[in-house]
């Protein structure tokens, strides 16, 4: 059966420092896989979609990037985090039609 | 882009009394309405779906039904349990995956 990991489950981090966040799906090949965040109290907005390894979609400009370097891996990542950072972020992927979420990353950006 | 809206924000059953959340869309072209829910600290769970070709469909305590004229879909849960306390999201989406959120519905069940 497919499954889909994201890690890490919580992370605090300072304004300024890097972020990567993994996701990786196991039991399929070649997933659509998407990373979406969600804000407090609204719903969830697409940040990045990737059909195949290296191609990526952005569908917000942002201070966030993207990148597929292995076809079940999907990296969200930035250089230096702002404030308005802070969010759930979820990865996902397509079996076709709807999404399969994974866990989540609850981001603290101070 | 597709917008889609949901309402009411919060709505509070009584266990055993029905739920229903309305959402509406606005780009005729969308074809397939899924429904999450999500519990406090956990990613969304697909519960159920319907895609434009057809008006109605069930599962178990929980329905979906779609009106393609007046562009809205409608979750309907039954006979409401205190496990089924959660917030829910409809979408709307014309292309695999790519979906548009509505903003959320607390749906709290009193024991």
């Amino acid at each position: 059966s497919q499954t889909i990991h994201q890690w890490p489950a919580t992370l605090v981090q300072p304004v300024g420092s890097p972020l990567s966040l993994e996701c990786t799906v196991e039991g399929t090949s070649n997933p659509n896989l998407y990373w979406y965040r969600q804000a407090a109290g609204r719903g969830l907005q697409l940040l990045f979609y990737s059909v195949g390894i290296g191609q990526i979609s952005s569908e917000v400009p942002q201070n966030l990037s993207a990148s597929r370097p292995q076809d079940r891996q999907f990296i969200l990542s930035s250089k230096k985090l702002l404030l308005s950072d802070s969010g759930f972020y979820l990865c996902a992927w397509s079996p076709g039609g709807g999404l399969i979420f994974g866990q989540g990353t609850r981001l603290t950006v101070v | 882009g597709e917008n889609v809206e949901q309402h009411p924000s919060t709505l509070s059953v009584q266990e055993g009394d029905s739920a229903v959340i309305k959402c509406t869309y606005s780009d005729s072209a969308s074809n397939y309405f899924p429904w999450y829910k999500q519990e406090l600290g956990k990613g969304p769970q697909l519960i159920i779906d319907i895609r434009s070709n057809v008006g109605e469909k069930k599962d178990q305590r929980i329905a979906v039904t779609l009106n393609k004229t007046a562009k809205h879909f409608s979750l309907h849960i039954t006979e409401t349990q205190p496990e089924d306390s959660a917030v829910y999201f409809c979408a709307a989406s014309k292309g695999v995956g790519r979906l548009a959120f509505g903003k959320g519905n607390q749906v709290v069940v009193i024991p």
